[in-house]
C-alpha cells in the first residue's frame, strides 16, 4: 500500500501534556497538508508544505501547534500543553500538483 | 462565515436509483472543486473533481456538475449501490491564491437495498 500513512491512529493524553503525530505522504508527492476535523464538521485546514517549506498556516494553528517537514519527506505535527478543545481527528493529505489531495486515515486525539 | 455549504445533512435513496448531492459556495475566487467520500474512522477518499473552466465531469457512475453563475455544484451517482453509503464532502479551493481546501459539513448518504 503506497497511500498516505499516519501514526499513531489513536492517542489519548491528559490535559497539559505534549503530543506529536507523524505523517508519511505518498512518495512522489511534494506537497503535504494538515487538517483537523471535529464531530459534525468538515475538515479544516491547518497548514501545508511544499517540499520542506511551510507555505501557509491557518489562524487555527495557535502558538501551541508546530509542524515540520524536514528534508521534504515525512511531517510531524506537535501540540504542546494540550487542551480539551484540541480533541479532534487530525488528518494529513498529500498532493503531487496541488490539485487532488489524498488523505491518510487520520490520528484521533482525545484529551482528558 | 461558511464559504462552502451542504444544506442537506442526510439523504436516503433506493439501490439502483440516482443520488444527487448538492453544494453551494459563496467565494467567487474558488476555481477548483472536489468531492470526497468518508467512511467512519477513515480519512476522506477523493472521488472526482472539476475545474471552473468546465461545467461537467464524469468518472464512471459519478458525475459532477458546476453552475458558476449560481455558485452551485452537484454530485450525481448512478446507479446508487449500498456500498456508496457514506458521508460525502464537497470541497473548494482558490487555486490562484492558496492550495488549501475549504470543506462543507458533509451529507450522509444511505443507499437502501
Amino acid at each position: 500500500d503506497t497511500g498516505v500513512s499516519q501514526n499513531p491512529r489513536h492517542k489519548i493524553t491528559k490535559r497539559g501534556q505534549n503530543v506529536t503525530f507523524r505523517c508519511d505522504p505518498i512518495s512522489e508527492h511534494n506537497r503535504l497538508y494538515w487538517y483537523r476535523q471535529t464531530l459534525g464538521q468538515g475538515p479544516e485546514f491547518l497548514t501545508y508544505f511544499q517540499n520542506e517549506a511551510q507555505l501557509e498556516k491557518s489562524r487555527l494553528l495557535s502558538d501551541r501547534f508546530s509542524a515540520e517537514r524536514p528534508k521534504g519527506s515525512f511531517s510531524t505535527l506537535e501540540i504542546q500543553r494540550t487542551e480539551q478543545g484540541d480533541s479532534a481527528m487530525y488528518l494529513c493529505a498529500s498532493s503531487f500538483d496541488g490539485y487532488e489531495q489524498y488523505f491518510g486515515p487520520g490520528t484521533r486525539l482525545t484529551v482528558t | 462565515d461558511q464559504q462552502v455549504k451542504q444544506n442537506s445533512p442526510s439523504l436516503s435513496v433506493q439501490e439502483g436509483r440516482i443520488s444527487i448531492l448538492n453544494c453551494d459556495y459563496t467565494n467567487s475566487m474558488f476555481d477548483y472543486f472536489l468531492w470526497y467520500k468518508k467512511y467512519p474512522a477513515e480519512g476522506p477518499t477523493f472521488l472526482i473533481s472539476i475545474s471552473s473552466i468546465k461545467d461537467k465531469n464524469e468518472d464512471g457512475r459519478f458525475t459532477v456538475f458546476l453552475n458558476k453563475s449560481a455558485k452551485h455544484l452537484s454530485l450525481h451517482i448512478v446507479p446508487s449501490q449500498p456500498g456508496d453509503s457514506a458521508v460525502y464532502f464537497c470541497a473548494a479551493s482558490a487555486r490562484g491564491g492558496s492550495e488549501k481546501l475549504v470543506f462543507g459539513k458533509g451529507t450522509k448518504l444511505t443507499v437502501n437495498p
